[in-house]
């Protein structure tokens, strides 16, 4: 079965500092991947997407993701944090052929100042 | 505006009663989802829908019962039978032609049963 693994819950960053957030996919075949942002009480917004051709994928909010399939990883990266960015971030992995989606447990940003 | 409408954004239950949650969409989109989210568990799939009339369980559809009688429409009832009802209910739907899409999320519904 496929999985997503995002292996920390919690991230603290100072505002201005760079960031780093980890996602590792469990699936053979050429992945759908995703990354998407939750603000607390609210729903989902898509940061940037990758399905083929060029492996670093820029997205919204000044965000950006490589897709390395060696590391079977897909991590978003953004140079320098806004304390706006403070929210919590889920990676997700769609394989084709059937209509689900698989989302790691998320990761939770907060920002200091 | 396109996009996915909940409601309503809070929800409040007595132990032992049937609830149903909306969700509706006008984005012409063939499928739709549930999941529902826990603190530190992610998103969990309920049910999810590829076409009118056809639905299929998801991880957790235990205790829950959905409808799709018209595209852009998925009901979900938290049955009385839901161990564990309390919780943040998303619903969300995709394209399923052409290009591979991503899902385009709902604001959720918070549900409380006591």
């Amino acid at each position: 079965a496929q999985s997503v693994t995002q292996p920390d819950i919690h991230i603290t960053v100072s505002e201005g500092a760079s960031l780093e957030l980890r996602c590792n996919y469990s699936y053979g075949a050429t992945p759908y991947l995703f990354w998407y942002v939750q603000s607390p009480g609210q729903g989902l917004q898509l940061l940037l997407k990758y399905f083929s051709g060029d492996t670093l994928v820029q997205g919204i909010k000044g965000f950006e993701a490589e897709f390395k399939r060696s590391q079977s990883s897909f991590n978003l990266r953004k140079p320098s944090v806004h304390w706006s960015d403070a929210a919590e971030y889920f990676c997700a992995h769609y394989s084709g052929g059937y209509q689900k989606v698989t989302f790691g447990i998320g990761t939770k940003l907060q920002v200091i100042p | 505006d396109g996009g996915i409408t909940q409601s309503p954004k809070y929800l409040f239950r007595k132990e032992g009663q049937n609830v149903t949650l909306s969700c509706e969409q006008n984005l012409n989109h063939d499928a739709m989802y549930w999941y529902r989210q826990d603190p530190g568990q992610g998103l969990r799939l309920i049910y999810y829908s590829q076409i009118v009339n056809d639905f299929q369980k998801g991880d957790i559809a235990e205790g829950y019962s959905v409808s799709r009688e018209k595209k852009e429409s998925f009901p979900l009832t938290v049955t009385s039978a839901q161990k564990n009802p309390t919780a943040f209910y998303l619903c969300a739907s995709r394209r399923t032609s052409g290009v591979i899409a991503e899902q385009y999320f709902g604001p959720g519904t918070r549900l409380t049963v006591t």
